[in-house]
């Protein structure tokens, strides 16, 4: 157990909606990741988010948007759903400090399938 | 940016050794990391190596990194059915330590 919660497990939608994905860093960690995982792309890095505020942009399509809670926890918003968007998206924290912390811990990602 | 490719598929028997490798193209990346991910699971760090460092030996798992190429390497001692796996290969954006990853290479491990 990586200490990274994500909710839900599975998701099925239709295209045209709107879904929201919900992550909960480690304890103490303040960074949060949002990858996306499909056959045909790998592993795309997709925003970052440290503290509250937005760090880095990957490949994050204008339809998604993504923030970070007070209380450090993530969400990542998906709208206007296509069928290209069906894939496993990860969301990982890692603690930052003084020092820059080298370690990602992922959680188990959430499957979203668009039908 | 950063590209990292690996190969998609190793296939070794029970007690082999396995050596998955890794190239990626931006050598500023300052860390390296090699990343485990077990059917319907997430992402588990294995190891990481600083781009400074040549070889980082943790147990079974042996890391090498020529720089000069751009080439990093993970051997697995005595290889096990239970490392069945895709291991992904990942190496920092310039500047950053966000890791990018390559597409993961299936480890099949026969008995």
């Amino acid at each position: 157990d990586s200490g990274v919660t994500q909710t839900p497990k599975h998701l099925i939608t239709a295209t045209g909606q709107r879904v929201t994905l919900r992550c909960s860093p480690r304890s103490g960690d303040l960074s949060v990741y949002w990858y996306q995982q499909s056959l045909d792309q790998g592993l795309q890095f997709l925003i970052q988010y440290y503290n509250g505020e937005e760090r880095a942009k990957g490949n994050i399509l204008e339809r998604f948007s993504a923030q970070q809670f007070p209380d450090l926890h993530s969400e990542l918003n998906l709208s206007s759903l296509e069928l290209g968007d069906s894939a496993l998206y990860f969301c990982a924290s890692s603690r930052l400090g003084l020092a820059m912390n080298t370690e990602a811990f992922f959680g188990q990602g959430t499957r979203l399938t668009v039908v | 940016g950063e590209d990292v490719e690996q190969s998609l598929f190793l296939s070794v028997r029970e007690g082999d050794s396995s050596v998955i490798n890794c190239t990626y193209t931006d050598s500023s990346s300052t860390y390296l990391y090699w990343y485990k991910q077990e059917p319907g699971a997430g992402l588990q760090l294995l190891t990481y190596i600083f781009s400074n460092m040549d070889m980082k030996q943790d147990q079974r798992l042996t890391v090498l990194l020529n720089k000069k190429d751009k080439h990093l390497s993970l051997r697995i001692a005595d290889t096990q059915t239970g490392d069945s796996a895709i291991y992904f290969c990942a190496a920092s954006l310039g500047g950053s330590y966000i890791p990018t990853f390559g597409r993961g290479t299936s480890l099949i491990v026969h008995p």
